[in-house]
């Protein structure tokens, strides 16, 4: 079955870059079916999304409007896995960050996209 | 940007009692992109329901989701204590992914 492990630093120092990292297990980065997601969560902004990747013959990319300008995901075919980097980080990017992925899952003639494997989440607080 | 409304914030049931969980869109969705979680402190997000009405792998019975356009429903028929939990509404927009603010489900 599909697994998502996730590792990084749990402390960064404001200013400087967080950086996750999403081990995937019974499924490839490469898959044409599914999308690579880092979603995070906090009280105060409760659960947002972030960007992805995915595959369609060539990669691609995506990322929300709220962090476009200091967030990379990058996938890593060699070792079956993706990651995330948010630069310039504040302490408003203290949160729960996971990983996911994004299923396109067709019958009937309907698309169904969906999440449905997170990785386990991994605290990240920005302070000095 | 598709605004996800969950009510209520809160709701205290007793085990056996029978839950009703709503989402409002602010506009119209397509319901095969709408999904429900559960989520139990510590723990990542648990998928439940997708396109609006069908149950995820291993979901019971009790789970069942219903709902068009602006209205989505998430019905759990007879609490068990492990169903006592947050729970949100998710809409995937390709690739914009958004989630209510959540319904605590709590024993009374």
């Amino acid at each position: 079955q599909v697994q998502l492990q996730q590792s990084g630093s749990g402390l960064v120092k404001p200013s400087q870059t967080l950086s996750l990292t999403c081990v995937i297990s019974g499924d490839s980065v490469s898959s044409n079916t599914a999308a690579w997601n880092w979603i995070r969560q906090s009280p105060w902004r409760g659960l947002e999304w972030l960007g992805r990747t995915y595959y369609r013959s060539k990669w691609f990319n995506d990322y929300a409007v709220s962090v476009k300008s200091r967030i990379i995901v990058n996938p890593d075919t060699s070792k079956n896995r993706f990651s995330l980097q948010l630069n310039s980080v504040t302490p408003e990017d203290t949160a729960v960050y996971y990983c996911a992925r994004v299923v396109d899952y067709e019958a009937n003639g309907y698309y169904y996209p969906h999440i449905d494997h997170w990785g386990q989440g991994t605290l990240v607080t920005v302070s000095s | 940007e598709i605004v996800l409304t969950q009510s209520p914030g809160t709701l205290s049931l007793s085990p056996g009692e029978r839950a009703t969980l709503s989402c409002r869109a602010s506009q119209s969705v397509t319901s095969t992109y709408l999904g429900w979680f559960q989520q139990k402190s510590g723990q990542a997000p648990r998928l439940l329901i997708f396109g609006a009405t069908n149950r995820a792998t291993g979901i019971p019975d009790r789970f069942s989701g219903s709902g068009s356009g602006t209205d989505f429903t998430l019905t759990i028929s007879r609490l068990e204590p492990e169903d006592f939990a947050v729970y949100y509404c998710q809409h995937y927009g390709g690739p914009l992914i958004t989630f209510g603010q959540g319904t605590r489900l709590e024993i009374k």
